[in-house]
């Protein structure tokens, strides 16, 4: 089944160690988005690419930085993780809307990052 | 700023019944709303969605109303089940760019 797999689940990293959580998809999506959701709380828009373009939230810390090698792949990098970081981590994609309607966007299961 | 919010946190229904859940949002711009389900340690479930050029649309077990006049959303969800039970977001995509803004959430409890 097409689908968007994020990988780890569940990721146990140390204040101050970078980490990288990482989403795929056999959508063959043009758009790839990530958020953080933290506890009782609303997902939020970190960055998204349109295909290779690069688009980032005028309020996402600098400490989070993303790649995207390919169509299929992107990776969330967090420098330097504080306390305050610990939370959900969705992935997302959905189709090409340039210029048009938009579309639903898919979701993977997250990876919960834990911060000690 | 613009936002979209829910007006009840948490909504606990009794198993057959119908619930309700409403959201409003600020943003007269918006031209496509949709609403997700999330269970425990799940990602974002879509349930359906609604352009701004309709007013209602159905879906199994499911309705979506759009009041474009004073900016509200609401699901219906009929004949409620214990699978139901989950926290549900409405969220509001402006054309460009395709980005969501969500609502705060409003979680679901089914009672048997």
């Amino acid at each position: 089944d097409a689908m968007v797999i994020q990988n780890p689940r569940y990721q146990v990293t140390q204040f101050g160690k970078p980490v990288t959580l990482s989403c795929s998809q056999t959508l063959n999506h043009n758009v790839m988005y990530w958020y953080q959701q933290k506890s009782s709380q609303a997902p939020k828009l970190l960055f998204h690419y349109y295909d290779k373009d690069f688009n980032n939230e005028a309020d996402t810390p600098d400490n989070f930085q993303s790649r995207r090698p390919n169509t299929s792949f992107c990776f969330l990098d967090i420098r330097s993780p504080g306390l305050g970081d610990a939370a959900m981590y969705l992935c997302a994609t959905s189709r090409d809307v340039s210029g048009g309607a938009p579309y639903e966007q898919y979701f993977g299961p997250g990876t919960r990052l834990t911060v000690t | 700023g613009e936002s979209v919010g829910l007006h009840l946190p948490t909504l606990s229904v009794q198993e057959g019944d119908n619930s309700i859940i409403n959201c409003a949002y600020s943003n007269s711009a918006s031209d496509y709303f949709i609403w997700y389900k999330q269970e425990s340690g799940k990602g974002p479930q879509f349930i359906i969605d609604i352009r701004s050029n309709m007013d209602k649309r159905q879906g199994q077990r499911v309705t979506v109303l759009l009041n474009k006049t004073v900016k509200h959303l609401s699901l219906q969800i009929a004949a409620t089940q214990p699978g139901d039970s989950a926290v549900y977001f409405c969220a509001e995509n402006r054309a460009a760019g395709n980005k969501l803004t969500f609502g705060g959430g409003t979680r679901v409890l089914v009672k048997p």
